[in-house]
C-alpha cells in the first residue's frame, strides 16, 4: 500500500520530442504528488506538484496529468532539451503529512541532440 | 536565500565506526527531513524533525538517530556502521506546514569500507 511504481527505468528522447514518465500508486490516502529532478552530484529539486482535485497542471514545458480513478499520474516534458537530461522521481505523501514522501524508483532521461 | 547545506560532502568510514552528518536548513524553515539514497533501494525516508521534536520516523534500525537544535540545524548519527550504510544521505527542509514542498541539500556521500 505504500509503494509508488515508476516507469520506465530509463528513457532516450530526441531533442524537441516529448518525454513521458509514468507513476502508479496504491494508497488512496495519498493526496500530494510531486515530481523531482536530480542531476548527478546534486540533491533532488522540486519540479512540479499536483493534488488530486485537478487532472492536469502545467508549468512551462512540464505538465503533470493525474488520473484519480486509475491511481496514476504522469510527467510530460514538451520540446525536450539536452539540459533536461537528468533522473526524474515521482513521489507521493498522505494528507497533511508531506514530510514522509514515498518515492518512485526514478527514471534516467537522456535527451539526444 | 541560501539553500540547504550539508556537511561534510564526502566521508569514508570503516565498519563498526560511527558517523555524524550535519544539515543547515533554509533560513526560516523549521522542518528537516533526512533521506537515504542508494542505487538498489532508491530514496528512503529516515526521519523528520520539527521544532526539535521527531515527528515521524521511517523503517530504519535504531543505529540511525537524529536530533534538531533550537536554530533548526539538524544532525543525524549512524552508529556501528555496516557496509550497506554506504549511500547518499540527503537532508530536506521546509516551513513544516502540511504538504509543503521540500527543498533538498546536495547530500553527504558516505562510503563504508
Amino acid at each position: 500500500q505504500q509503494q509508488v511504481k515508476q516507469s520506465p527505468q530509463s528513457l532516450i528522447v530526441q531533442k524537441g520530442g516529448i518525454s513521458i514518465i509514468n507513476c502508479a500508486y496504491e494508497n488512496t490516502a495519498f493526496d500530494y504528488f510531486p515530481w523531482y529532478q536530480q542531476f548527478p552530484g546534486k540533491g533532488p529539486a522540486l519540479l512540479i506538484a499536483i493534488r488530486p482535485d485537478v487532472s492536469e497542471k502545467k508549468e512551462g514545458r512540464f505538465t503533470i496529468s493525474f488520473n484519480k480513478s486509475a491511481k496514476q499520474f504522469s510527467l510530460h516534458i514538451m520540446d525536450s532539451q539536452p539540459g533536461d537530461s537528468a533522473t526524474y522521481f515521482c513521489a507521493a505523501s498522505k494528507a497533511g503529512s508531506n514530510y514522509q514522501l514515498i518515492w518512485g524508483a526514478g527514471t534516467k532521461l537522456i535527451i539526444k541532440p | 536565500k541560501a539553500g540547504v547545506t550539508q556537511t561534510p560532502r564526502y566521508l569514508i568510514k570503516t565498519r563498526g565506526q560511527q558517523v555524524t552528518l550535519s544539515c543547515s536548513p533554509i533560513s526560516g524553515h523549521r522542518s528537516v527531513s533526512w533521506y537515504q539514497q542508494t542505487p538498489g533501494q532508491g530514496l528512503q525516508f529516515l526521519f523528520e524533525y520539527f521544532s526539535e521534536t521527531q515527528r515521524n520516523k521511517g523503517n530504519f534500525p535504531g543505529r540511525f538517530s537524529g536530533r534538531q537544535f533550537s536554530n533548526s540545524r539538524s544532525e543525524m548519527n549512524v552508529s556501528t556502521l555496516e557496509l550497506g550504510d554506504s549511500a547518499l544521505y540527503l537532508c530536506a527542509s521546509n516551513r513544516g506546514g502540511a504538504n509543503e514542498a521540500q527543498y533538498f541539500g546536495p547530500g553527504t556521500r558516505l562510503l563504508v569500507l
